[in-house]
């Protein structure tokens, strides 16, 4: 079975400064997906960033790319230029086939991380 | 642009009673998902459904049910609510098929048992 393991229970960071979350992953499939939601104190859940396995490159967004390493599996989020609106709980996601055919996503335990004006 | 709407967003039961919180959808995705919150464990699975009429246990289904209504509802049941069950339950859909398609979340209902 898939785990999803977030090592980072809190992390810090000052405005406009880099911060790295890291996440890394068990599994024994070659295909799969992997993602960053983010989760401020509303409580919604808004995907960030979103890497295909089979793709090299990594995915980057705006102020946010991962660090994608396959063979390790590990996938890292850096957040540049941070700002106070990215302070909330990430979690990192893994997407597997599940047993009918639908996708199971797998969710880590969550980082949460505080933006110091 | 509703996305995926659950209601209620807050609730609270005594022991023993039951509940069911609803989810709809309105992005015509097959997959629909139930996840429970609970702090220092991220999402868990409760159940998923491929499609209507299909319905699959996932990591932590005992003391739930649940009905794929149609398309666009899927509900969770708690038979005898039990204090463990507080939590803060999350309702996603996603399309089936190729690509990387993400889920998309409801905004969570938050449910203490007493």
């Amino acid at each position: 079975a898939q785990t999803v393991t977030q090592s980072q229970p809190e992390m810090s960071v000052q405005e406009a400064e880099t911060v790295t979350l890291s996440c890394t992953y068990d599994t024994s499939e070659s295909d799969y997906y992997l993602f960053w939601y983010k989760q401020p104190p509303s409580r919604q859940m808004i995907l960030v960033i979103r890497q295909e396995a089979y793709k090299q490159q990594n995915a980057t967004e705006n102020r946010f790319s991962v660090n994608f390493q396959k063979a390790a599996k590990s996938f890292s989020l850096k957040i540049s230029d941070s700002q106070l609106g990215d302070a909330a709980m990430y979690f990192c996601a893994y997407r597997s086939v599940g047993t009918s055919g639908t996708y199971k996503y797998i969710f880590g335990t969550g980082t949460r991380l505080k933006v110091l004006a | 642009n509703a996305g995926v709407t659950q209601t209620p967003k807050f609730q609270v039961l005594k022991t023993g009673q039951s509940m069911t919180l609803q989810c709809a959808q309105d992005m015509n995705h097959n997959s629909m998902y139930w996840y429970r919150q609970d702090p220092g464990m991220g999402l868990r699975l409760i159940y998923y459904s491929a499609s209507e009429g299909t319905t699959d246990k996932g990591e932590v289904p005992n003391g739930y049910n649940v009905s794929r209504l149609n398309k666009r509802e899927f509900s969770l049941r708690l038979e005898s609510a039990a204090p463990s069950q507080t939590s803060v339950y999350f309702c996603a859909s996603s399309r089936q098929g190729a690509g990387n398609q993400p889920q998309h979340f409801g905004d969570g209902t938050r449910l203490s048992i007493l």
